[in-house]
């Protein structure tokens, strides 16, 4: 159970497109999605957290703007990469918390590879 | 500001050795500490939780040990297999619940 699915697992696109990840919880629903970065050899970098029905909440250095995240309904977040730059490919992984579990464990997708030409 | 830091951050081991990884933070003010391994281009999959008031966790070959007032964390894994290399991670998480700080991991290689 607690599966994540993220969609697409790999992204190649030209500079300035604008690409859009999925993040759904299969078999529950979710009441926080969490976006995270990883860069090569890095650590994950939580980028923001998201809640049904709210506005996500960014952490310090991320632009808003450059990051849309839209969390429409209990079992799906997803993030726009806006305008994408060279500077912006990375690896991308969202993970989600099952209603009335206090945010523990997190449940991760696959990731995404994002790679801007 | 919460920093985990991971020791060695590469590891080649032979095929049955047991092992020791790991972790450590600076803030002691935390939820809970948590193992995760990745595979190379794949997401995380969850080893081990251990809460905050607890000391260790087991699961299998797999021991995990916590430490809050040093700020250490450890992951033993016995009898390691060829099936065991990726990336480990641990992750310390806030005291709300609401972020996980990871670490850069330590990348292991079992060889048959």
């Amino acid at each position: 159970g607690a599966v994540v699915s993220q969609h697409p697992s790999r992204v190649i696109c030209k500079s300035g497109t604008s690409v859009k990840i999925e993040c759904r919880s299969l078999d529950f629903q979710a009441t926080t999605m969490f976006w995270y970065r990883q860069f090569p050899k890095k650590s994950l970098m939580l980028m923001a957290t998201s809640n049904e029905g709210s506005k996500a909440t960014y952490e310090q250095g991320v632009e808003k703007d450059k990051f849309l995240i839209n969390h429409a309904s209990l079992t799906l977040s997803t993030l726009t990469v806006t305008s994408a730059h060279p500077e912006d490919s990375s690896f991308y992984i969202c993970s989600a918390t099952e209603v009335g579990t206090n945010n523990q464990p997190q449940h991760f997708g696959d990731g995404t590879r994002l790679s801007i030409l | 500001k919460q920093e985990v830091t991971q020791i060695p951050a590469a590891l080649s081991v032979p095929e049955g050795e047991n092992l020791v990884l790991n972790c450590s933070f600076t803030d002691s003010a935390i939820y809970n500490l948590q193992w995760f391994r990745q595979d190379p281009g794949k997401g995380l999959t969850s080893l081990l939780l251990i809460q905050s008031s607890q000391r260790e966790q087991t699961s299998g070959r797999l021991n995990a040990s916590l430490d809050k007032s040093s700020g250490r964390s450890t992951l033993y894994i016995a009898a390691s297999q060829p099936g065991d290399s990726a990336t480990y991670l641990c992750a310390a998480c806030n005291q709300a619940g609401t972020a996980l700080i990871f670490g850069k991991g330590t990348t292991l290689s079992v060889s048959s």
